[in-house]
């Protein structure tokens, strides 16, 4: 399974534009990109889910560039309520199955 | 819709004793599993299944049985609890994708579990 790394933990002030890269180096042909947001004392919950270039919708933005060694996950003016773990995963390969492989994600502190 | 339910919330067992976690989910997925989660940590797969009477094993099966006789329900049950199981369990369910591809899993509240 193709693993995925991405920074520990990010700052951010209420407001401003967050960028969250994680790389992929080893990513399959046909393999997506799939982000979760979890918050404390909550099950992880899907943000967006992307192939190649980029997908928006209202909570966020994927950015895959053209090798898709790795994506970027942007979330626009970010509030406190946005304060959670982002974490980054490969599509698992095996057929029938839906397995998530979770790293330690990266969190996320926004500042008033 | 009540989604992915898991009970109990809480619960504090002491070593060498069992239990059952149980989910429940109604929105007839077929794909469901069983994650712990450690401080700090991500989530790690215990379990899986892909439909009724399949199940298989995730990243750290043991000490944990599961089975899957309806396709609602998937109890995690803990044969003989040791303090190093101290975690909060998350079941998750969703379509089963193709190859490849992920379907949104939508996990439920959590359990949080202490072994002493």
């Amino acid at each position: 399974l193709a693993k995925t790394t991405q920074p520990i933990s990010m700052d951010s002030y209420e407001g401003q534009e967050v960028n969250i890269t994680c790389s992929h180096n080893n990513i399959a042909t046909n393999d997506y990109i799939t982000w979760y947001q979890q918050f404390p004392s909550q099950g992880p919950r899907f943000i967006i889910q992307g192939y190649k270039t980029k997908v928006t919708n209202e909570v966020a933005s994927l950015f895959i560039p053209a090798d898709r060694k790795s994506s970027t996950l942007s979330l626009p003016r970010v509030s406190l309520s946005d304060t959670a773990v982002y974490y980054c995963l490969v599509g698992d390969r095996q057929t029938g199955a839906n397995n998530l492989f979770f790293g330690t994600g990266t969190r996320l502190t926004v500042i008033p | 819709n009540a989604g992915v339910t898991q009970t109990p919330k809480f619960q504090v067992l002491k070593t060498g004793q069992s239990m059952t976690l149980q989910c429940a989910q109604d929105m007839n997925h077929e794909y469901m599993s069983w994650y712990r989660q450690d401080p700090g940590m991500g989530l790690r797969l215990i379990h899986y299944s892909v439909g009724a009477g399949i199940t298989d094993q995730g990243e750290v099966p043991n000490g944990y049985n599961v089975s899957r006789s309806t396709t609602e329900d998937f109890p995690l049950r803990l044969l003989s609890a040791a303090p190093s199981q101290t975690s909060v369990y998350f079941c998750a369910s969703s379509p089963i994708p193709l190859a490849g591809h992920h379907n949104e899993q939508f996990f439920g509240p959590g359990t949080r579990l202490t072994v002493l």
